[in-house]
């Protein structure tokens, strides 16, 4: 049980921001979110996560609705190398481990 | 920084053998996980170890499977015998800071890849 759920497969225009929707509408109060990707047959790769405020790094932005039921992964100005698989997780302060669902293959188009 | 290390990248076996997968963490990283990949179960949780104790071994398919972590710099997990509904590729994560803080993302490994004819 993945307890997120997003779409399938998503198209981008290269250079266009990406908008990856993740739905997770019981999480916790003490649950983070995790965004990782996977590119092709490598390992997954850590983005980004956080609890309660937007977030953003050098690779991503992570937009946390107010009622924490949902959240957006934003890759701002999408690449050809962007394309991969993304896995939207959560994690419990305590004592959860990371379940994996089956993501959403992100696609970024020339 | 290393990353996780996994040996060997690719394992062709028959099948009844056995097969080890090894797995070393990113030094100073307490927590480790072993995944199991396949196109029709996606990322499945094996197991995992905090500390070098298993905290959780449900996701272990059946007791053919087994791991084993002597210490904090490496880790094993064991196939016996391997059957080829086994064929996958294996992950090895390791996660860093206070177990279960929830600050504390996974770094995996490049994986294994298995085949049991």
């Amino acid at each position: 049980d993945a307890k997120t759920t997003q779409p399938p497969s998503m198209d981008c225009a290269e250079g266009r921001a990406a908008n990856l929707p993740c739905n997770h509408s019981t999480i916790s109060g003490n649950e983070y979110v995790y965004w990782y990707r996977q590119i092709h047959s490598q390992g997954p790769q850590y983005i980004i996560h956080g609890l309660k405020n937007n977030e953003t790094n050098e690779m991503a932005s992570l937009i946390i609705t107010e009622d924490r039921k949902s959240s957006t992964l934003i890759l701002p100005h999408a690449t050809l190398r962007d394309t991969a698989v993304y896995y939207c997780t959560r994690q419990r302060s305590y004592g959860q481990n990371f379940v994996f669902g089956p993501g959403t293959r992100l696609s970024v188009l020339p | 920084d290393a990353g996780v290390i996994q040996s060997p990248r690719h394992e062709v076996t028959e099948m009844g053998q056995e097969v080890t997968l090894r797995c070393k963490p990113i030094s100073g990283h307490n927590s480790l996980f072993w995944y199991r990949q396949t196109m029709m179960r996606g990322l499945e949780l094996l197991i995992y170890f905090n500390n070098n104790v298993p905290i959780d071994d449900s996701g272990m398919p059946e007791d053919r499977f087994s791991a084993k972590m002597p210490n904090a710099s490496f880790s094993t997990l064991k196939i016996q015998p391997s059957e080829p509904r086994d064929s996958a590729v294996y992950f090895c994560a390791s996660s860093g800071g206070s177990f279960g803080t929830g600050r504390s993302p996974l770094h995996f490994g490049n994986g294994t890849r298995l085949t049991v004819t």
